[in-house]
């Protein structure tokens, strides 16, 4: 079953904060996440492991919360560079179950 | 440029056709995954490889679908008899473990388009 992210779409102004999140109705063990630009192929950003400490890249961090089965994605002082849309993938054995994709529009 | 290639970038095809795609993992990644993405959607798992061994198949992987990785090294997606339905953006992923978990690494990806 794939995780379910939310929102579906965030538009900011460059500066801006937002944070992105990943739900799972089955037990997560960890949480990777990747960046979609338009026409690109997903790039890795980094990956959460239950028990595990908050993760970075650049200005952007995460978290997981076991009791909430859920992750959550923060960009911080978002920049134009960080548009794209944000998938978040939960392995199950060896294969992975993205989500839908959290659309992120930064303006100027 | 992840350091994953994939060929063609773009393919089109007549319905009934049959294509093959061609991934180049990096080579020092034990694992290779496929995926397909359709617009709008994230993607969607297909199979994947470890070494030359191929561990898991999505049950979306119809028989006309057929993957190989011969050598565990590049690997080869053939659809047979193609359909409209078909058409999609199909990737692959080349992973290694780091840590407790694969990190998976992305190529541009093969668009196919069945007319």
């Amino acid at each position: 079953q794939q995780p379910v992210q939310s929102p579906q779409a965030v538009i900011l102004r460059e500066g801006e904060d937002a944070v992105i999140n990943c739900s799972s109705s089955k037990a997560l063990y960890s949480v990777h996440w990747y960046r979609q630009k338009h026409g690109e192929a997903p790039v890795f950003l980094m990956i959460l492991l239950k028990g595990g400490e908050q993760m970075r890249h650049e200005k952007i961090s995460a978290s997981f919360n076991e009791k909430k089965q859920q992750s959550s994605l923060y960009l911080t002082a978002s920049q134009l560079s960080y548009s794209g849309t944000y998938f978040c993938g939960s392995p199950s054995r060896g294969d992975m179950r993205f989500g839908a994709g959290t659309r992120l529009t930064v303006k100027p | 440029d992840t350091g994953v290639s994939q060929n063609p970038r773009h393919k089109i095809t007549k319905r009934g056709q049959n294509v093959t795609f061609r991934c180049d993992p990096i080579s020092e990644h034990n694992r290779l995954y496929w995926y397909r993405q359709t617009l709008g959607q994230g993607p969607e798992f297909l199979t994947y490889f470890q070494n030359e061994a191929q561990l898991e198949k999505s049950r979306l992987l119809s028989d006309r679908f057929s993957a190989e990785r011969p050598k565990g090294s590049f690997s080869t997606l053939e659809i047979q008899r193609t359909e409209q339905g078909d058409s999609a953006m199909y990737l692959c992923a080349s992973g290694y473990r780091g840590g407790l978990s694969y990190e998976q690494y992305f190529g541009p990806g093969t668009r196919l388009t069945v007319t």
